[in-house]
């Protein structure tokens, strides 16, 4: 299976203040058709996980301007332009190219 | 709107078996793969079982190739999950996600906790 890498693990943010999240994979995750299936989600607690970014830049509807996504190959980043109170939660990375998907550790996002 | 209703979970002794299911509606369900997705306490996620959107081809993650099924019904446009030989390992909320055009699970369930516990 595809090993996908997180880190930080855990990530202390004041609010107002820029985040990054990096992610890395075992294994190249440009698929046949040239895309790359690396996207990002955001698990509230107590909630189910909401995607964020998919092919690894693509906003979902709804998602705010501040999260973007860059990367390519196996290396990939998640970034929050300026943390709210609402970004709270984990944060996972995961990898659609090959079966199974698998997601990186988590990332723990809380504020200082 | 879109929705995914998991359904079936409980508390089962190691070696029982338990059918989760997943009610979904507001989208045509019969053109899009279905996916279930566990999260162990305190744990992250993982790939359980996918089946396509017709029903013929399946997969399985390796901790659970030969005792999960998965399944589909599109006259209730309901995924199943036939989960047997369950372990304690097996303990988890399980989540039903739809697959999009991107590779990647646009929606999910609020999902459903198995226990396995003697």
């Amino acid at each position: 299976d595809v090993v996908m890498t997180q880190s930080p693990l855990s990530l202390p943010v004041t609010l107002g203040q820029p985040a990054s999240i990096s992610c890395r994979s075992s294994q190249s995750l440009v698929y046949s058709d040239g895309n790359t299936l690396l996207s990002w989600f955001q698990q509230r607690p107590g909630q189910s996980p909401r995607r964020l970014l998919y092919k690894v830049s693509n906003r979902d509807s709804g998602v705010p301007d501040r999260f973007s996504g860059s990367g390519s190959g196996t290396d990939f980043t998640l970034k929050i332009s300026r943390v709210e109170a609402e970004d709270v939660g984990v944060f996972y990375c995961m990898q659609g190219t090959y079966w199974p998907w698998t997601f990186g550790q988590g990332t723990k996002v809380e504020i200082e | 709107e879109v929705q995914l209703v998991e359904s079936g979970g409980g508390w089962v002794q190691p070696g029982e078996s338990l059918r989760l299911s997943c009610a979904t509606s507001g989208f045509t369900f019969s053109t899009y793969r279905m996916h279930w997705v566990r999260q162990a306490p305190g744990r992250g996620l993982e790939s359980v079982a996918t089946i396509i959107s017709n029903g013929d081809s399946t997969a399985y993650g390796n901790s659970v190739k030969g005792r999960f099924t998965i399944s589909r019904d599109s006259s209730k446009n309901t995924v199943y999950l036939q989960m047997g030989s369950l372990k304690p390992e097996d303990m988890a909320v399980y989540y039903c996600a739809r697959e999009d055009q991107t590779g990647s699970a646009d929606y999910w369930g609020q999902g459903t906790l198995v226990t396995v516990s003697s």
